[in-house]
């Protein structure tokens, strides 16, 4: 069955500490792989994707498909990169979301 | 001012009554999904839809019927069968398959519903 794992819950760092929210997935197919994030009273909003290979407000994040995994990474932690998040993958050929249950990075000052 | 909006923001029903969440966006999106989100379990997906008079069950759609009569709009409908309807409820949308690549899908604020 497809499935994403986030395993932590909560992620709590001090701000300019570095970042790594986990993600594990199973699936059959070839996947594409997301991050959204729900900043404080604001909508769930597309981070980055696997397939544009790009760093997106200093997060970057690499699917490894030997480890079936797609964590998310950031050197420095900002304030402002607190927020809610949660990696996600489609299965088909139809964007059919499957997401995980989420890591809330809190950055303390 | 462009997007996908939900309503209401928060809705109290009584114990077997139904009640219908909207959605609508002006996108000019093909596909729009229903996801339920509870604490701890992410978001499940219940209905989405590809096209108009086009939809299909999600993983959780026992209990919930949808309609797709228009491209802009994707009303939900929690029945009385829905055995736990307490929820928070999002719609997205995004342009659908577009041929290798799946895209963005954009999201509503969501609608709390609270059955009493």
């Amino acid at each position: 069955a497809q499935r994403v794992t986030q395993p932590e819950k909560l992620l709590s760092v001090f701000k300019g500490a570095p970042v790594e929210l986990k993600c594990n997935y199973s699936y059959s197919g070839s996947p594409e792989l997301f991050w959204y994030v729900q900043y404080s009273r604001q909508r769930l909003q597309l981070l980055l994707r696997h397939i544009s290979r790009e760093s997106i407000k200093g997060f970057t994040a690499d699917l490894n498909k030997g480890e079936t995994s797609f964590h998310l990474k950031k050197p420095f932690a900002q304030e402002e990169d607190s927020a809610m998040y949660y990696c996600a993958l489609t299965r088909g050929g139809y964007n059919k979301l499957i997401f995980g249950a989420g890591t809330r990075l809190a950055v303390h000052p | 001012d462009g997007g996908i909006t939900q309503s209401p923001k928060y809705l109290f029903r009584k114990e077997g009554q139904n009640v219908t969440l909207s959605c609508e966006q002006n996108l000019n999106h093909d596909a729009m999904y229903w996801y339920r989100q509870d604490p701890g379990q992410g978001l499940r997906l219940i209905y989405y839809s590809q096209i108009v008079n086009d939809f299909q069950k999600g993983d959780i759609a026992e209990g919930y019927s949808v309609s797709r009569e228009k491209k802009e709009s994707f009303p939900l409908t929690v029945t009385s069968a829905q055995k736990n309807p307490t929820a928070f409820y999002l719609c997205a949308s995004s342009m659908g398959w577009s041929g290798e690549l799946n895209t963005e899908a954009f999201f509503g604020q969501g609608t709390r519903l609270t059955v009493v």
